[in-house]
């Protein structure tokens, strides 16, 4: 019920390509949390949506949680050499207080 | 100013020997939590700290002793070190709000490499 299931679990696009994943979970849950980890550091927060159907961006990222508070999705528009990097997904247990990950996507970059 | 400091970044060692990880938060904030990261890249949550008490501890060994100071800080000492402890060992810290839920995610340390032989 905790599991939160990523795709696609890889990318290999071209500079300046749009991006999208994707990131369900078989549970519904009420805060929804896309991190955005670079090699050699730990995952920075990137979008944080708290409300079903909200839509949120963050320049060029934009992520929605699904109105069925099961699912989410992460754009990246006109991408760059710096997106390169793993994308994960992640939620919040309510009572229990830590933070569970999807298994990541990672983005590689052709110039 | 680092937000949340991990030392040391690398960590090579052989089995059977015990180490430590430090971590520190500048954030003010009352939650610490240390994750653990596999070949794979998934990171799961070990243990997590609220005003220097044990909140999760999720069925890590008892080989892992974390320790916590004040609620600045957040170490993870282990014991009798294994081949299969090698991973990259997160520390990362939240502010838990009166409804008891981290509002803003958790801020992460840059991680430390635990490789042992």
């Amino acid at each position: 019920g905790q599991q939160l299931n990523q795709s696609p679990q890889s990318m290999f696009i071209q500079e300046g390509e749009d991006v999208s994943m994707n990131c369900t979970s078989s549970s519904i849950f009420n805060t929804w949390l896309w991190y955005k980890q670079e090699p050699g550091e730990g995952p920075v927060l990137l979008i944080a949506l708290y409300k079903a159907g909200e839509l949120t961006s963050n320049g060029r990222l934009t992520a929605q949680f699904g109105i069925t508070r099961k699912d989410s999705f992460l754009n990246i528009s006109a991408s760059i050499p710096s997106d390169v990097g793993i994308y994960f997904c992640s939620k919040i247990i309510q009572g229990a207080q830590k933070l569970v990950f999807g298994q990541g996507t990672r983005l590689t970059i052709n110039p | 100013d680092t937000a949340v400091s991990q030392t040391p970044k690398y960590l090579v060692t052989q089995m059977g020997n015990d180490k430590s990880i430090k971590c520190e938060q500048n954030l003010g904030h009352d939650t610490m939590y240390w994750y653990k990261q596999d070949s794979k890249k998934f990171l799961k949550i070990m243990f997590s700290y609220n005003n220097k008490e044990l909140i999760i501890n999720e069925t890590v060994p008892n080989r892992f002793s974390p320790k916590s100071p004040d609620k600045a800080h957040l170490n993870l000492h282990i014991n009798s070190l294994e081949l299969g402890d090698s991973a990259v060992y997160f520390c990362a810290s939240s502010q838990v709000y009166v409804s008891g839920t981290p509002n803003y995610g958790y801020t992460f340390g840059s991680g430390t490499r635990l490789t042992v032989v």
